[in-house]
This record gives structure tokens, C-alpha cells and sequence, in this order.
């Protein structure tokens, strides 16, 4: 069974230090990876996603994202941060088909920024 | 970039009675959505599965007749939470493609 792990509930960073959430799956096949970010009382804002090809992917809003076979992980990095970005962060697995993504979510990154 | 919009964005009603949540794609067609549930300072659950023209696929552990869908249409999909009860009482997000709604959250009481 597909699975992911984010082992950070919580954690608080200094505005303008960077930022690295990290995440952990477990999956069958070829993995689809996603990041997600949720403002409280908000829906998810797709940060990022890896499908294939280059391993290190740009997401919006400054975010990346690498994807390591061989650790099973795909980490959210950011160089700088902003208060902006204090939000619940969720990773995600799950197939790729052409009727959409059936998705398994970590329970998420609670990101407190200080000014 | 793509969109879906979900209504209402909340919602209170007494047990009992029975809810309808939409959850469109605005640009673009979806044969296949999907309802999640969160409870507060949770992850998300997928619930089931929607499929344009047939029946649902429920995840384990959910019950289909509390929680009614339909999709009737290639950019529309229903959540109709049946006789609901307090333990009802959550935030109900749908996605289409891998693009999200804003919630909605239902409150039972």
C-alpha cells in the first residue's frame, strides 16, 4: 500500500532563513509526487509536482522540490522565506492516469515563520 | 491554471436533514473527480472516486448511501451527505485533475 511519511509536524523558521520539509513515500510503481499548501479554513494550492525527467523541479512562489529514488523522498526547499508562507504543507503520492490523480497525503507540516 | 469551485463554501444544518455540496471544474472537463474529507489539524482522506456517468468508487470504511454521489455531467460532481449526524461535522474538499476546491465545511448540528 502507497504511503507518506512527513515526519516534521510542526516547525518554525526566522523570515528570510530557508526552509526544508521533508517527505518520505512509499509506493508500488512509478511514483507521482505532488506538494501542497493550505491556508487555515482554505483549500490546497498545488505548490509542485514530479512526474519524470529532471529530479530537482521549480514550483511557484520560490518553492523546489528534489525527488530521490534512492531515499524514497521528495523534500520542499525554499532559499528564503516569507511570512506569507506560513501555512500546512502536505506532500502527495499517487498514480497518474488520465482521469486525474487518486492521491495519498502525508498529515502535513504545520510552518510557523517568525518575524 | 486550472480551476474548481466548490459550493456552499460552508454550511450548517440540524441532524437529521440532508446536504448537497457541488464541486465544478471551471475550464476544463474532468471524467473523474474525487471527494476528500479533513477533519481539523488533520490530513486529508480520499473518500471516493466520481466518474462522469457511473457509479462511484467508495474507499474502504466509507459508507455510499450516507454519503450520495453523482456526476452527471464532464464538469460536475455532487456530494449529498445523507441524514447527517454531528460526527458528520467536517470540511469536505473535492479536486479534479490533480487541482483542488476550496472546501466546504459542514457543520451538524
Amino acid at each position: 500500500a502507497q504511503s507518506v511519511t512527513q515526519p516534521d509536524i510542526h516547525i518554525t523558521v526566522s523570515e528570510g532563513a530557508s526552509l526544508e520539509l521533508r517527505c518520505n513515500y512509499s509506493y508500488g510503481a512509478t511514483p507521482y509526487l505532488f506538494w501542497y499548501v493550505q491556508s487555515p479554513g482554505q483549500g490546497l494550492q498545488l505548490l509542485l509536482k514530479y512526474f519524470s525527467g529532471d529530479t530537482l523541479v521549480q514550483g511557484i512562489k520560490g518553492f523546489e522540490a528534489e525527488f530521490k529514488r534512492s531515499q524514497s523522498s521528495f523534500n520542499l526547499r525554499k532559499p528564503s522565506v516569507h511570512w506569507s508562507d506560513a501555512a500546512e504543507y502536505f506532500c502527495a503520492v499517487g498514480p497518474f492516469t488520465g482521469g486525474g490523480n487518486k492521491l495519498t497525503f502525508g498529515t502535513g507540516t504545520q510552518l510557523k515563520v517568525e518575524l | 491554471g486550472a480551476v474548481v469551485s466548490q459550493h456552499p463554501s460552508w454550511v450548517i444544518c440540524k441532524s437529521g436533514t440532508s446536504v448537497k455540496i457541488e464541486c465544478r471544474s471551471l475550464d476544463f472537463q474532468a471524467t473523474t473527480m474525487f471527494w476528500y474529507r479533513q477533519f481539523p489539524k488533520q490530513s486529508l482522506m480520499l473518500m471516493a472516486t466520481s466518474n462522469e456517468g457511473s457509479k462511484a468508487t467508495y474507499e474502504q470504511g466509507v459508507e455510499k448511501d450516507k454519503f450520495l454521489i453523482n456526476h452527471a455531467s464532464l464538469t460536475l460532481s455532487t456530494l449529498t451527505v445523507t441524514s447527517a449526524h454531528p460526527e458528520d461535522s467536517s470540511f469536505y474538499i473535492c479536486s479534479a485533475e490533480q487541482y483542488f476546491g476550496p472546501g466546504t465545511r459542514l457543520t451538524v448540528t
